[in-house]
């Protein structure tokens, strides 16, 4: 079954505005991770959160994880039309050996 | 220079056909993937190696065959072709297998279209 659900599962803003994505899990993990893909491309690896971190930075992104409520959310700050693109979250579950990711949130940067 | 390729970009078929999609890594990587995203977006693993070991099979119909002939490749086969086929096929590699944090890194896609 399905770990991660993604909200929302689209989000249009205009450029220079905070966009912040959440993904909510089931079962326990070893880490959680975040992914883009531009149109018709590949998943590019964002940034990835441990089980015993809270809170991690990278450049304009921040994420957050919170362990009791099986949540994390993704705030890209100052956003870039360059930033127009799908996010998904996916989780690596305790002894699962795979990642299992979210439906995504389809984010628009509108200039 | 490209760390995760795949070929062909775009394959049109038949149903009932038989086809390959090919994936080579440069990345020096134990671990490859086989995943199928529908037109819903919904990314979803087949199958992982790991130094050419099937360690991941999911509930995935027999007509697929995957082929590790060395660590850095891994080849999708599929046979008698269905409509239910068409979808973006990713091919993707890590480090090693997942558990320690390790990122993967995903190849451009292969998009299957069965007529």
């Amino acid at each position: 079954s399905q770990q991660g659900e993604e909200d929302p599962q689209a989000l249009s803003i205009q450029e220079g505005e905070n966009a912040t994505m959440n993904c909510s899990y089931k079962t326990s993990i070893n880490n959680l991770q975040w992914y883009r893909q531009n149109s018709g491309r590949g998943l590019v690896h964002l940034i990835l959160i441990r089980s015993n971190e809270r809170e991690k930075h990278s450049g304009r992104l921040r994420v957050t994880l919170d362990t009791s409520k099986k949540s994390s959310s993704l705030l890209i700050t100052a956003s870039r039309a360059a930033d127009t693109a799908s996010y998904f979250c996916a989780t690596d579950r305790q002894g699962a050996q795979k990642l299992v990711f979210g439906q995504g949130t389809r984010l628009t940067i509108n200039p | 220079d490209t760390a995760v390729s795949q070929t062909p970009k775009y394959l049109v078929t038949q149903m009932g056909n038989d086809k390959s999609i090919k994936c080579e890594q440069n990345l020096g990587h134990d671990t490859m993937y086989w995943y199928k995203q529908d037109s819903k977006k919904f990314l979803k693993i087949m199958f992982s190696y790991n130094n050419k070991e099937l360690i991941i099979n999911e509930t995935v119909p027999n007509r697929f065959s995957p082929k590790s002939p060395d660590k850095a490749h891994l080849n999708l086969h599929i046979n008698s072709l269905e409509l239910g086929d068409s979808a973006v096929y990713f091919c993707a590699s890590s480090q090693d297998t997942q558990g320690r944090g390790y990122e993967q890194y995903f190849g451009p896609g292969t998009r299957l279209t069965v007529t």
